[in-house]
């Protein structure tokens, strides 16, 4: 079974425009989650859809958005690029919302550079 | 809100050696998952084992185990006979279970620990 994919894998921008990144889910998984790891704050929460809503969302600002697809595929939108944005996206999948079905798996991040 | 907390930025280790990676948390919850995950050089975050707060027994994986201390709040990783490729950044992290409300929270990650090892 494949693993998450996710595309672009690197990305340069200036500040000020905006960016879609992609996720492509484990098949059969329902569940997409977003992480932004920078070498200050580490790894944090941006926000999980699932059935094509998001139903969590971490402490960033509004110019980070996302959305799914009926298919599970999810993208992620940053508008008005700041450097601070400069980071290492991760997705991660899951099966569905259910007790022991906790476990996310990864794709290999999207590295975005802003200029 | 929870923490997750990694005492160790690196540790070196010699192959074949045994090496504990620490990670404490602090929540007020009863329902919570635990994980240990590997980020080699190539950034792929990998899942090394996971942990059920609500079973006791300590969850193992061939050469990994954990050391599961539910009053302390302590989750640590031991790798019994490291080898070249156990080199990785190593970051615990914490999930809120269904059960306690949670369900669609996100992992909470602690700094994490770069794992050295000597050939």
């Amino acid at each position: 079974k494949a693993g998450v994919t996710q595309t672009p894998r690197y990305l340069i921008k200036t500040r000020g425009q905006q960016v879609t990144l992609s996720c492509s889910p484990i098949s059969g998984h329902r569940s997409v989650s977003w992480y932004q790891q920078t070498p200050g704050q580490g790894l944090q929460f941006l926000f999980e859809y699932f059935s094509e809503t998001q139903r969590n969302k971490g402490n960033f600002p509004g110019r980070f958005s996302g959305r799914q697809f009926s298919n599970s595929r999810s993208e992620m939108n940053v508008s008005t690029l700041e450097l601070g944005d400069s980071a290492l996206y991760l997705c991660a999948s899951r099966l569905y919302r259910s007790p022991g079905m906790e476990t996310q798996y990864f794709g290999p991040g999207t590295r975005l550079l802003v200029l | 809100a929870q923490t997750v907390t990694q005492s160790q930025p690196e540790m070196s280790v010699q192959e074949a050696e045994t090496v504990t990676l620490s990670c404490t948390y602090d929540t007020s919850e009863s329902d919570y998952y635990l994980f240990w995950y590997k980020q080699p050089p190539s950034r792929q975050m990998i899942l090394v084992i996971r942990q059920e707060a609500y079973k006791q027994q300590n969850a193992t994986e061939n050469r990994f185990s954990v050391n599961f201390q539910k009053a302390a709040k302590s989750f640590s990783l031991k790798i019994s006979d490291s080898q070249l490729g156990d080199a990785a950044m190593y970051f615990c992290a914490y999930r809120i279970g269904l059960y306690s409300g949670g369900g669609a929270d996100g992992l909470t990650f602690g700094k994490g620990t770069h794992l050295i090892i000597q050939p």
